[in-house]
């Protein structure tokens, strides 16, 4: 089966450093997305790993364990507008490309 | 704009109805996918194609189809219609499978389809 995990909400202060974990079981691994949604919005790419280790790009990075089947979404210098909810998503082996998304964590920042 | 349009943005209907919504990727995209986001739920894979066949297929109920056309536009079509099927469709699209080791998907801007 095919089962994502990540927490259901965190809040953060604006300016701080937040980390939102994802832990995944499935059947076969061919890259593993996050995807950022403002309510009501569709979900737009933020992030993609592949091979171990961690990937930046400007104020988000995230990082893949395949062997432990983990990744995080690191977001920096947070603002306001980066209240929304993450989605980790994973794309299996020889299933077209299709993505499996995990709930979500609704991260809510604070002034 | 992630450069994929769906219709209608909203649609209000009643139990037991058959409702299409349309899709249009992004230029050059050969790859269309079908997801559904409840509330309770997530967001949820219903069913990609590639260039007009099917590719992949998720949980989706027996009561919806979908099929993508030669211009590579999609329609997903839900019949007989119940309560719980109320919730966000977003279509995504992506490069054409294979080119690029990335393959991301953009999703349109959804429709919100509400049954009474």
């Amino acid at each position: 089966g095919q089962n994502i995990d990540q927490p259901t909400e965190m809040t953060a202060t604006e300016g701080a450093i937040v980390q939102i974990n994802c832990t995944y079981q499935t059947s076969g691994f061919n890259g593993l997305f996050w995807y950022q949604q403002h309510a009501g919005e569709a979900p737009t790419f933020l992030s993609y790993n592949v091979l171990d280790g961690l990937e930046e790009k400007g104020r988000f990075s995230s990082f893949l364990s395949r062997s432990k089947g983990y990744s995080y979404l690191l977001l920096k210098e947070l603002q306001m507008k980066d209240s929304a909810s993450y989605l980790c998503a994973v794309r299996g082996q020889n299933q077209g490309g299709k993505l499996i998304f995990g709930q979500g964590t609704e991260l809510s920042v604070k002034p | 704009d992630s450069g994929v349009t769906q219709t209608p943005k909203h649609l209000i209907t009643a139990t037991g109805q058959r409702v299409t919504l349309r899709c249009s990727p992004r230029s050059g995209d050969l790859s269309v996918y079908w997801y559904q986001q409840s509330l309770d739920q997530g967001l949820q894979f219903l069913i990609q194609y590639y260039n007009g066949e099917e590719r992949a297929k998720g949980n989706i109920l027996e009561r919806f189809s979908a099929q993508q056309f030669p211009d590579l536009h999609s329609e997903l079509n839900l019949s007989s219609l119940e309560l719980g099927d109320s919730a966000l469709y977003f279509c995504a699209s992506s490069v054409p499978s294979g080119v690029a080791r990335l393959d991301e998907q953009f999703f349109g801007p959804g429709t919100r389809l509400t049954v009474l």
